[in-house]
């Protein structure tokens, strides 16, 4: 079973700044099989990147993904006030189980 | 435009059981792998099952393994997780989720509240 661990649990930061959120998995994640997703209170998580570094449709360029193996990062340049929010990894494909990250909260300073 | 709409979530007590749908429209639902995931109150995302485009493949989370049977219905174009000896630890949001590569559509949620 791969575990991921992200980090920082809580980022404080401005509107204006760059946000940067690590991932880091057990073990090694097969062909990039990594997402990254955005979740706002009572709504329902959205798909930012997919494949470590693609972005899903409608996201805008600010979100962007990479790494390989088992360390990733979700950069968010320039951030804008609806960026404010709790973020998660996960890997999927083809091991079950396809876990999450314990998420890493975003707030606004 | 790609929908899922999710019906079956409620009250129950511990012990019982409760049948949760997702209706899918918008796109060929038969072509795409599905899965579900739950939000415990406060918590964090929990991937919990997966099942393939034909149903022939079918995974399940440790926690639910043995209790929850996830099925799909290509020709009404819905999931089904049918949960039996629920736990108050199976409180949560449950949500359905289009698992291409990563989950790119998700359900509204339905809650589940498991209570004696």
């Amino acid at each position: 079973e791969i575990i991921l661990t992200q980090s920082p649990g809580t980022l404080s930061l401005s509107p204006g700044e760059r946000a940067t959120l690590s991932c880091r998995a057990s073990q090694t994640i097969s062909n990039n099989y990594l997402a990254w997703y955005q979740q706002k209170p009572g709504q329902a998580p959205r798909l930012l990147v997919y494949g470590a570094s693609s972005r899903a449709p409608g996201i805008p360029d600010r979100f962007s993904g990479r790494g390989s193996g088992t360390d990733f990062t979700l950069t968010i340049t320039r951030l804008v006030p609806e960026d404010f929010a709790v973020y998660y990894c996960q890997h999927y494909g083809n091991s079950p189980p396809f876990s999450f990250g314990q998420g890493t909260r975003l707030d606004i300073k | 435009q790609v929908q899922l709409v999710q019906s079956g979530g409620g009250l129950v007590k511990t012990g019982g059981s409760l049948r949760l749908s997702c209706a899918a429209s918008g796109f060929t639902f038969s072509d795409y792998f599905m899965s579900w995931i739950r939000q415990a109150p406060g918590q964090g995302l929990e991937w919990i099952s997966y099942i393939s485009s034909s149903g022939g493949t079918r995974y399940y989370a440790d926690s639910v393994k043995g209790r929850f049977t996830i099925s799909r219905d290509n020709a009404k174009n819905s999931l089904y997780l049918q949960m039996n000896s629920l736990r108050a630890e199976d409180t949560a949001v449950y949500y359905c989720g289009r698992h291409p590569s990563g989950i790119d559509y998700w359900g509204q949620g339905a809650l589940v509240t498991v209570s004696s």
